[in-house]
């Protein structure tokens, strides 16, 4: 069975910062995994993903995340926070390719940037 | 890139009413298109999985004939909160899936539901 875990449900950076927020998952086939972006009373917009090509993997704003299976993470990262990056961000994890599988969602967490 | 829409975006209705939501993928074909829930801070709660041309597949603890489900094409699928009680207003959101090389889930902006 997939599982994802978010470490910190709420985490605060200054502004201009290292963003890092962290993702563990749990598959017990080669998993895809995804970061979403929520924004206030809005759906959820897909930031990354990663579906077994390179593990370092480019996303929209400056985002990235490494797939580290020895690891079995995905951290989400950005060299220097922006006010406009506070927000709630989900990891999330499917079976991969063709399963037609629901997504395993985190728990979510917070993002605030200081000024 | 992919784009999913839900209509309305908020409603308001009195208990004991219907209310429709509607979901939409404007750019692409949805083999399956899911319904979500969201309480204030916290994780996406899947509802249910829905499938063109076949019934829709709930997850546990959800009321089937309390959530209508209907998946009449592969760019629309409808979410029916019938007799709406004040316990259902929350944050519904839908997403619509493309499985192949994208295989990733589109989510629409969501839809507030309030019920009086």
């Amino acid at each position: 069975a997939q599982s994802v875990t978010q470490l910190g449900s709420h985490v605060s950076v200054s502004e201009g910062a290292l963003v890092l927020l962290r993702c563990n998952y749990s598959s017990s086939v080669p998993p895809y995994l995804f970061w979403y972006v929520q924004y206030p009373n809005q759906g959820l917009q897909l930031l990354l993903k990663y579906t077994s090509a390179a593990t370092l993997v480019k996303g929209i704003n400056g985002f990235e995340a490494e797939f580290k299976k020895s690891e079995t993470s995905f951290h989400l990262t950005k060299p220097s926070a922006h006010m406009s990056d506070a927000a709630e961000y989900f990891c999330a994890v499917s079976e991969g390719p063709n399963t037609g599988n629901q997504f395993y969602f985190g728990t979510g967490t917070s993002l605030t940037v200081i000024p | 890139g992919a784009v999913v829409s839900q209509h309305p975006s908020r409603v308001i209705c009195k208990s004991g009413t219907s209310v429709k939501i509607e979901c939409r993928s404007l750019d692409f074909q949805a083999t399956t298109m899911f319904w979500y829930r969201q309480f204030p801070k916290q994780s996406l709660m899947l509802m249910a999985t829905s499938n063109e041309g076949s019934k829709a597949t709930y997850e546990q603890g959800v009321e089937k004939d309390k959530f209508l489900i209907n998946h009449a094409s592969l760019t629309l699928s409808t979410l029916t909160v019938t007799s709406a009680h004040p316990e259902d207003s929350s944050f519904y959101i839908c997403s619509a899936y493309t499985a192949g090389e994208d295989e990733t889930q589109y989510f629409g902006p969501g839809t507030r539901l309030l019920v009086l």
